[in-house]
C-alpha cells in the first residue's frame, strides 16, 4: 500500500518568511496530492491540491510543487502569518481508490 | 452551515461498552468516508461509501467495528466492546465523486475517550 513521509515534524518560522514542508510517497500510481490544515480541535481542511499532470499549482500565498520522477511533493507558505500557525498533513491517493494516505503531520508555529 | 457535521463531539465510555457515532455528510455528496486519527498522527482510512453501497474496509477496522449508511445519506459508525485502545478522534468526510473529483471535506470529528 501507499506509505506517505513527511518533515519536519516541528518548524518555527518569523512571521512573514516562508515555510517549507515537503513530502515523499512510495505508489506510483498516486495522482492525487492534497494538503490540509488542522487546527486543534477541529477537523482537517483543505488547502490546496494538486493532480499529477500539473507541476504547480499556487492560491495567492500558498504553493504546492510536484515531482513525479522523485516521488515528492510540497507546500510553500510565503509572507506567513500568526492564523498560518497549525498541523499541515499531506496526502496521497488515486482516481479510482480515494482513500486518502496521510503524513505524519507538521506542526507549524509563526513566530511574531 | 452546510459542511459535514458529527455528532457527539465527545464521548467518554467505559471499557466493554458500546458506543455509536453519526456523520451527516454535506447534502448531495455520495461518497462517505470514515477516518480515525491518534494524537500526533494523521487520520487513517477505516471505511468509505458510495450511496449506501460499502466499498472498501481498511484492515484497521476489526470485526468489532461497523459502519451503515443506510439510505445513502447519514452514516453511522459503531464501536461494541470499547478497548482502550479505540480511544481517538474519528473523522468522517464527504466527496462529490461523480465530478471526478477527489476533493474530501472533513467533519469536526468525535474525540472517543475510553477509560
Amino acid at each position: 500500500g501507499e506509505n506517505v513521509e513527511q518533515h519536519p515534524s516541528t518548524l518555527s518560522v518569523q512571521e512573514g518568511d516562508s515555510a517549507v514542508i515537503k513530502c515523499t510517497y512510495s505508489d506510483s500510481a498516486s495522482n492525487y496530492f492534497p494538503w490540509y490544515k488542522q487546527e486543534l480541535g477541529k477537523g482537517p481542511q483543505l488547502i490546496i491540491d494538486i493532480r499529477s499532470n500539473v507541476g504547480e499549482k499556487k492560491d495567492q500565498r500558498i504553493a504546492v510543487t510536484l515531482n513525479k520522477t522523485a516521488k515528492h511533493f510540497s507546500l510553500h507558505i510565503t509572507e506567513t502569518q500568526p492564523e498560518d500557525s497549525a498541523v499541515y498533513f499531506c496526502a496521497a491517493s488515486y482516481f479510482g481508490n480515494e482513500k486518502l494516505t496521510f503524513g505524519t503531520g507538521t506542526r507549524l508555529t509563526i513566530i511574531p | 452551515d452546510t459542511g459535514v457535521s458529527q455528532d457527539p463531539r465527545h464521548k467518554i465510555t467505559k471499557r466493554g461498552q458500546n458506543v455509536t457515532f453519526r456523520c451527516d455528510p454535506i447534502s448531495e455528496h455520495n461518497r462517505l468516508y470514515w477516518y480515525r486519527q491518534t494524537l500526533g498522527q494523521g487520520p487513517e482510512f477505516l471505511t468509505y461509501f458510495q450511496n449506501e453501497a460499502q466499498l472498501e474496509k481498511s484492515r484497521l477496522l476489526s470485526d468489532r467495528f461497523s459502519a451503515e449508511r443506510p439510505k445513502g445519506s447519514f452514516s453511522t459508525l459503531e464501536i461494541q466492546r470499547t478497548e482502550q485502545g479505540d480511544s481517538a478522534m474519528y473523522l468522517c468526510a464527504s466527496s462529490h465523486w461523480t465530478s471526478g473529483s477527489n476533493e474530501q471535506f472533513f467533519g469536526p470529528g468525535t474525540r472517543l475517550t475510553v477509560l
